[in-house]
């Protein structure tokens, strides 16, 4: 099993439309969940973190599930700017090297 | 402006030739990192640095070297032995290890030709 898993899409969406993705992660005493967003042919950059209890910015709500291993990333009234690259990013823990990168999940916003 | 920078944008290597990508910070961070991103693929670890004078190999760390002389610096030198060096590479910094979140530099486009 793959450590961070996700669906790459394409998601096709309608502008105003809402939509959610998930990603798996293996390793149960992962310790920290971020989302990052990557434009073509740019660097990933930080969207949010993603904290136990969820957290929530403007149209962005992220959410853990421990007992499922899995996070998830709501965007609500998407806009075309929206579309993107969104990546799912965990630290295993343990004294790992470092953030382990899931391949994205592409998402299309269409007029 | 604090960032991360890396230079040249672009690069293009000859085989058999060692190059040089150049990564630099002002966020005073102590962790460092580089990545390589293929087509379609998600980011592969290549070495880490957590502090100056120390560094580590990540994944796929065969064909690289790295050095850390300064906190601000983290070159990343891809050496002939690098069977397949064409890909697009991220340098990456941190306040620290431990799960922190990572900001990226833009990113150096290699071609080998």
């Amino acid at each position: 099993r793959k450590e961070v898993e996700q669906d790459p899409g394409p998601f096709n969406v309608p502008e105003g439309a809402t939509v959610a993705f998930n990603c798996t992660y293996s390793n149960s005493a992962s310790q920290s969940f971020f989302w990052y967003r990557q434009d073509c042919r740019k660097e990933p950059k930080l969207l949010m973190s993603v904290y136990s209890s969820g957290n929530e910015d403007g149209r962005f709500t992220a959410q853990l599930n421990r007992a499922s291993q899995y996070i998830s990333l709501l965007i609500r009234d998407s806009k075309l700017s929206d579309s993107a690259t969104y990546l799912c990013v965990v630290y295993p823990g343990g004294g790992a090297d470092g953030l382990t990168f899931g391949k994205g999940t592409h998402l299309i916003i269409q007029p | 402006d604090g960032g991360i920078t890396q230079s040249p944008k672009y690069l293009f290597r000859k085989e058999g030739q060692n190059v040089t990508l150049s990564c630099e910070q002002n966020l005073n961070h102590d962790a460092m990192y580089w990545y390589r991103q293929d087509p379609g693929q998600g980011l592969r670890l290549i070495y880490y640095s957590q502090i100056v004078n120390d560094f580590q190999k990540g994944d796929i760390a065969e064909g690289y070297s790295v050095s850390r002389e300064k906190k601000e610096s983290f070159p990343l030198t891809v050496t002939s032995a690098q069977k397949n060096p064409t890909a697009f590479y991220l340098c990456a910094s941190s306040r620290g290890p431990g799960g922190r979140e990572a900001f990226f530099g833009q990113g150096t486009r290699l071609t080998v030709v």
